[in-house]
Protein backbone atom coordinates (compact mmCIF):
# COMPACT_ATOMS: atom_id res chain seq x y z
CA UNK A 1 0.00 0.00 0.00
CA UNK A 2 1.66 3.30 -1.16
CA UNK A 3 2.65 5.71 1.62
CA UNK A 4 1.37 9.59 1.76
CA UNK A 5 3.47 11.16 -1.39
CA UNK A 6 4.17 14.79 -1.52
CA UNK A 7 5.47 16.81 -4.37
CA UNK A 8 7.64 18.26 -5.76
CA UNK A 9 10.19 17.48 -3.09
CA UNK A 10 12.51 20.96 -3.02
CA UNK A 11 11.34 24.27 -4.32
CA UNK A 12 13.78 27.30 -4.89
CA UNK A 13 11.44 30.25 -5.40
CA UNK A 14 12.55 33.82 -5.09
CA UNK A 15 10.70 36.80 -2.89
CA UNK A 16 6.96 37.76 -4.14
CA UNK A 17 6.53 34.86 -6.55
CA UNK A 18 4.18 32.04 -5.92
CA UNK A 19 4.22 28.00 -5.23
CA UNK A 20 2.18 25.33 -5.46
CA UNK A 21 2.27 22.06 -3.36
CA UNK A 22 1.09 18.75 -3.96
CA UNK A 23 -0.02 15.75 -1.87
CA UNK A 24 -1.55 12.42 -2.61
CA UNK A 25 -3.02 10.83 0.11
CA UNK A 26 -2.95 7.15 1.10
CA UNK A 27 -5.62 5.73 -1.04
CA UNK A 28 -8.97 5.45 1.15
CA UNK A 29 -8.13 8.59 3.46
CA UNK A 30 -10.31 11.51 3.17
CA UNK A 31 -8.80 13.87 5.23
CA UNK A 32 -5.84 15.53 4.94
CA UNK A 33 -3.91 18.05 6.78
CA UNK A 34 -0.49 20.57 6.14
CA UNK A 35 1.81 21.36 8.33
CA UNK A 36 4.58 23.89 8.15
CA UNK A 37 8.26 23.16 10.02
CA UNK A 38 10.45 25.52 11.33
CA UNK A 39 13.72 25.52 12.61
CA UNK A 40 12.13 28.02 15.59
CA UNK A 41 8.31 27.39 15.68
CA UNK A 42 8.81 23.63 15.02
CA UNK A 43 5.33 21.77 13.79
CA UNK A 44 2.37 24.30 12.54
CA UNK A 45 -0.64 23.19 11.74
CA UNK A 46 -1.90 25.33 8.75
CA UNK A 47 -4.98 23.65 7.29
CA UNK A 48 -7.13 20.57 7.10
CA UNK A 49 -9.65 19.18 4.18
CA UNK A 50 -12.07 16.94 4.38
CA UNK A 51 -14.15 15.73 1.51
CA UNK A 52 -13.22 18.65 -0.49
CA UNK A 53 -14.37 21.23 2.47
CA UNK A 54 -11.83 23.11 4.67
CA UNK A 55 -12.59 21.52 7.85
CA UNK A 56 -10.01 23.50 9.50
CA UNK A 57 -7.60 26.62 10.10
CA UNK A 58 -4.44 27.15 11.80
CA UNK A 59 -2.90 30.92 12.36
CA UNK A 60 -1.78 31.60 9.08
CA UNK A 61 -2.27 34.89 6.48
CA UNK A 62 -4.60 34.56 4.18
CA UNK A 63 -1.87 34.08 1.60
CA UNK A 64 -1.47 30.42 2.59
CA UNK A 65 -4.87 28.40 0.81
CA UNK A 66 -5.53 25.11 -0.25
CA UNK A 67 -7.92 22.97 -2.07
CA UNK A 68 -9.02 19.34 -2.40
CA UNK A 69 -10.08 17.25 -5.56
CA UNK A 70 -12.47 14.64 -5.57
CA UNK A 71 -9.50 12.12 -5.64
CA UNK A 72 -8.88 13.55 -2.01
CA UNK A 73 -5.90 14.97 -3.33
CA UNK A 74 -4.54 18.35 -1.72
CA UNK A 75 -2.62 21.10 -2.98
CA UNK A 76 -1.49 24.14 -0.63
CA UNK A 77 -0.66 26.91 -2.29
CA UNK A 78 1.79 30.27 -0.99
CA UNK A 79 1.62 33.69 -2.81
CA UNK A 80 3.91 36.59 -2.55
CA UNK A 81 6.17 34.31 -1.16
CA UNK A 82 8.55 36.20 1.67
CA UNK A 83 11.89 35.23 3.59
CA UNK A 84 9.83 33.50 6.14
CA UNK A 85 7.99 31.05 4.37
CA UNK A 86 11.01 28.93 4.00
CA UNK A 87 10.24 25.80 5.81
CA UNK A 88 9.76 22.12 5.20
CA UNK A 89 5.74 21.69 4.26
CA UNK A 90 4.46 18.19 5.35
CA UNK A 91 0.95 17.10 4.81
CA UNK A 92 -0.96 14.23 6.63
CA UNK A 93 -3.71 11.74 5.87
CA UNK A 94 -6.14 9.71 7.35
CA UNK A 95 -8.94 7.43 7.17
CA UNK A 96 -11.59 9.23 9.43
CA UNK A 97 -13.35 6.24 9.79
CA UNK A 98 -12.99 3.42 12.68
CA UNK A 99 -11.36 4.53 15.77
CA UNK A 100 -7.92 4.99 15.91
CA UNK A 101 -8.03 8.56 13.62
CA UNK A 102 -3.76 8.02 13.05
CA UNK A 103 -2.11 10.36 10.95
CA UNK A 104 0.46 9.51 8.45
CA UNK A 105 2.98 12.16 6.74
CA UNK A 106 4.23 12.47 3.31
CA UNK A 107 8.53 12.85 3.34
CA UNK A 108 7.70 16.59 2.79
CA UNK A 109 8.41 19.49 0.63
CA UNK A 110 11.82 21.59 1.42
CA UNK A 111 10.63 25.25 -0.14
CA UNK A 112 13.54 27.88 0.16
CA UNK A 113 13.04 31.41 -0.72
CA UNK A 114 15.77 33.84 -1.37
CA UNK B 1 -5.30 26.57 24.25
CA UNK B 2 -3.29 23.03 24.13
CA UNK B 3 0.61 23.23 24.79
CA UNK B 4 2.40 20.30 24.74
CA UNK B 5 5.85 20.16 26.06
CA UNK B 6 8.84 17.91 25.48
CA UNK B 7 11.72 17.38 27.68
CA UNK B 8 14.64 17.33 27.23
CA UNK B 9 15.17 18.61 24.49
CA UNK B 10 18.22 16.91 23.96
CA UNK B 11 19.73 13.40 25.41
CA UNK B 12 23.28 11.32 24.45
CA UNK B 13 22.96 7.97 25.80
CA UNK B 14 25.41 4.86 24.84
CA UNK B 15 24.01 2.26 23.18
CA UNK B 16 22.38 -0.70 24.95
CA UNK B 17 20.80 1.95 27.59
CA UNK B 18 17.21 1.68 28.40
CA UNK B 19 15.51 5.29 28.25
CA UNK B 20 12.19 7.33 28.76
CA UNK B 21 11.55 10.67 26.62
CA UNK B 22 8.61 12.80 28.20
CA UNK B 23 5.46 14.45 27.13
CA UNK B 24 3.10 16.52 28.68
CA UNK B 25 0.10 18.80 27.40
CA UNK B 26 -1.98 21.40 29.58
CA UNK B 27 -5.51 20.63 28.25
CA UNK B 28 -6.66 17.09 29.31
CA UNK B 29 -9.44 16.48 27.12
CA UNK B 30 -7.73 14.78 24.31
CA UNK B 31 -9.05 12.39 21.82
CA UNK B 32 -5.47 10.15 21.15
CA UNK B 33 -1.85 10.95 21.72
CA UNK B 34 0.59 10.15 19.10
CA UNK B 35 4.21 9.41 19.46
CA UNK B 36 6.39 10.01 15.68
CA UNK B 37 10.13 9.66 14.65
CA UNK B 38 11.77 12.09 12.46
CA UNK B 39 15.42 11.35 10.94
CA UNK B 40 16.95 14.90 9.73
CA UNK B 41 14.98 16.22 6.97
CA UNK B 42 12.17 13.70 6.18
CA UNK B 43 9.34 13.14 7.07
CA UNK B 44 7.54 11.79 10.65
CA UNK B 45 6.83 8.17 11.00
CA UNK B 46 4.31 7.30 13.38
CA UNK B 47 5.62 5.24 15.87
CA UNK B 48 2.33 4.87 18.48
CA UNK B 49 -0.53 5.95 19.25
CA UNK B 50 -2.57 5.71 22.35
CA UNK B 51 -6.56 6.23 22.34
CA UNK B 52 -7.61 8.56 24.90
CA UNK B 53 -9.08 5.96 26.80
CA UNK B 54 -5.90 3.50 26.79
CA UNK B 55 -3.59 3.44 29.35
CA UNK B 56 -0.24 1.86 27.30
CA UNK B 57 1.19 0.82 23.56
CA UNK B 58 3.76 -1.37 22.80
CA UNK B 59 5.26 -1.81 19.49
CA UNK B 60 8.78 -3.99 19.68
CA UNK B 61 11.31 -2.07 21.76
CA UNK B 62 9.26 1.07 22.45
CA UNK B 63 6.14 1.29 25.19
CA UNK B 64 4.44 4.53 25.16
CA UNK B 65 2.09 5.14 28.35
CA UNK B 66 -0.63 8.00 28.73
CA UNK B 67 -1.80 9.52 31.76
CA UNK B 68 -4.72 11.34 31.05
CA UNK B 69 -5.61 13.17 34.16
CA UNK B 70 -2.05 14.27 34.99
CA UNK B 71 -1.56 15.68 30.98
CA UNK B 72 1.52 13.30 30.79
CA UNK B 73 2.70 10.37 28.34
CA UNK B 74 6.19 8.82 27.84
CA UNK B 75 8.23 6.82 25.67
CA UNK B 76 10.24 4.00 26.89
CA UNK B 77 12.48 2.76 24.17
CA UNK B 78 14.67 -0.56 25.57
CA UNK B 79 17.96 -1.17 24.57
CA UNK B 80 18.68 2.03 22.58
CA UNK B 81 20.41 0.78 19.58
CA UNK B 82 22.36 3.57 17.17
CA UNK B 83 19.73 3.47 14.43
CA UNK B 84 17.77 4.65 17.21
CA UNK B 85 19.15 8.12 16.88
CA UNK B 86 15.88 10.53 15.99
CA UNK B 87 14.17 13.35 16.53
CA UNK B 88 11.15 11.91 18.51
CA UNK B 89 7.74 14.28 18.50
CA UNK B 90 4.42 13.83 20.54
CA UNK B 91 1.24 15.23 19.32
CA UNK B 92 -2.13 15.31 20.51
CA UNK B 93 -5.55 15.29 18.53
CA UNK B 94 -7.99 17.58 20.35
CA UNK B 95 -11.19 16.26 22.52
CA UNK B 96 -12.64 15.21 18.92
CA UNK B 97 -12.30 13.21 16.30
CA UNK B 98 -14.37 16.11 13.85
CA UNK B 99 -10.41 17.08 13.43
CA UNK B 100 -7.55 16.11 12.07
CA UNK B 101 -4.98 19.32 13.55
CA UNK B 102 -2.63 17.72 16.42
CA UNK B 103 -0.72 19.92 18.32
CA UNK B 104 3.24 19.18 18.58
CA UNK B 105 5.83 19.20 21.20
CA UNK B 106 9.07 20.77 19.84
CA UNK B 107 10.86 17.14 20.14
CA UNK B 108 13.88 15.62 21.79
CA UNK B 109 16.75 14.85 19.77
CA UNK B 110 18.05 11.53 20.65
CA UNK B 111 21.89 10.61 20.06
CA UNK B 112 22.86 6.69 20.63
CA UNK B 113 26.56 6.41 20.98
CA UNK B 114 28.02 2.79 19.67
Amino acid sequence: KAGVTQTPRYLIKTRGQQVTLSCSPISGHRSVSWYQQTPGQGLQFLFEYFSETQRNKGNFPGRFSGRQFSNSRSEMNVSTLELGDSALYLCASRKDRGQSYEQYFGPGTRLTVT
Amino acid sequence: KQEVTQIPAALSVPEGENLVLNCSFTDSAIYNLQWFRQDPGKGLTSLLLIQSSQREQTSGRLNASLDKSSGRSTLYIAASQPGDSATYLCAVLGGSSNTGKLIFGQGTTLQVKP
